[in-house]
């Protein structure tokens, strides 16, 4: 079974612009997390998504936002970027809800200049 | 707000060594999930071990294995008989038990394997 998958992986962007990430799943999966992971901060929560519904969100400006088609599928966007948006953008899925292990994609190296 | 302290930036071991990672964590719930994640220089995080608060007796997978103190707070990684692809950060990580998927992460333990 194919593991959680990212794209692109690897992002340079100007401040001021916009971005998004995608992220499929596990077959199967259907909750969806995303953190940002970043040398200062470390791994922080940016929010999760069951049955195409946000159901929890990390404590980031609106300027992150989300959303998950009806395939499981996630992306995430970036508005008005900002050089500390740089980071490491890690997509992870579970069975359902509740369930106990998230397994996560290779991520998405964002880098605003 | 639960929280995660990995108080070891950096450890070393020899190789065929054992090492034990430490972690400990703040909680005031009695139903959770602990985690060590694996992240190498790929950058992908791994899942290296789980284990669940209500169980008492402690996770063990292949040559790694966890020391769980509930009472203590305390949750450490031992690898036994170290290995070169063992080298990478490691993570210990908590999520609550109550329908919320988040993951709550120490700051790492970037683990050495000296030949």
């Amino acid at each position: 079974k194919a593991g959680v998958t990212q794209t692109p992986r690897y992002l340079i962007k100007t401040r001021g612009q916009q971005v998004t990430l995608s992220c499929s799943p596990i077959s199967g999966h259907r909750s969806v997390s995303w953190y940002q992971q970043t040398p200062g901060q470390g791994l922080q929560f940016l929010f999760e998504y069951f049955s195409e519904t946000q159901r929890n969100k990390g404590n980031f400006p609106g300027r992150f936002s989300g959303r998950q088609f009806s395939n499981s599928r996630s992306e995430m966007n970036v508005s008005t970027l900002e050089l500390g948006d740089s980071a490491l953008y890690l997509c992870a899925s579970a069975l359902q809800l509740g369930t106990d292990t998230q397994y996560f994609g290779p991520g998405t190296r964002l880098t605003v200049l | 707000a639960q929280t995660v302290t990995q108080s070891q930036p950096e450890m070393s071991v020899q190789e065929a060594e054992t090492v034990t990672l430490s972690c400990t964590y703040d909680t005031s719930e009695s139903d959770y999930y602990l985690f060590w994640y694996k992240q190498p220089p790929s950058r992908q995080m791994i899942l290296v071990i789980r284990q669940e608060a209500y169980k008492q007796q402690n996770a063990t997978e292949n040559r790694f294995s966890v020391n769980f103190q509930k009472a203590a707070k305390s949750f450490s990684l031992k690898i036994s008989d170290s290995q070169l692809g063992d080298a990478a950060m490691y993570f210990c990580a908590y999520r609550s038990n109550f329908g919320n998927e988040k993951l709550t992460f120490g700051t790492g333990t970037r683990l050495t394997i000296i030949p």
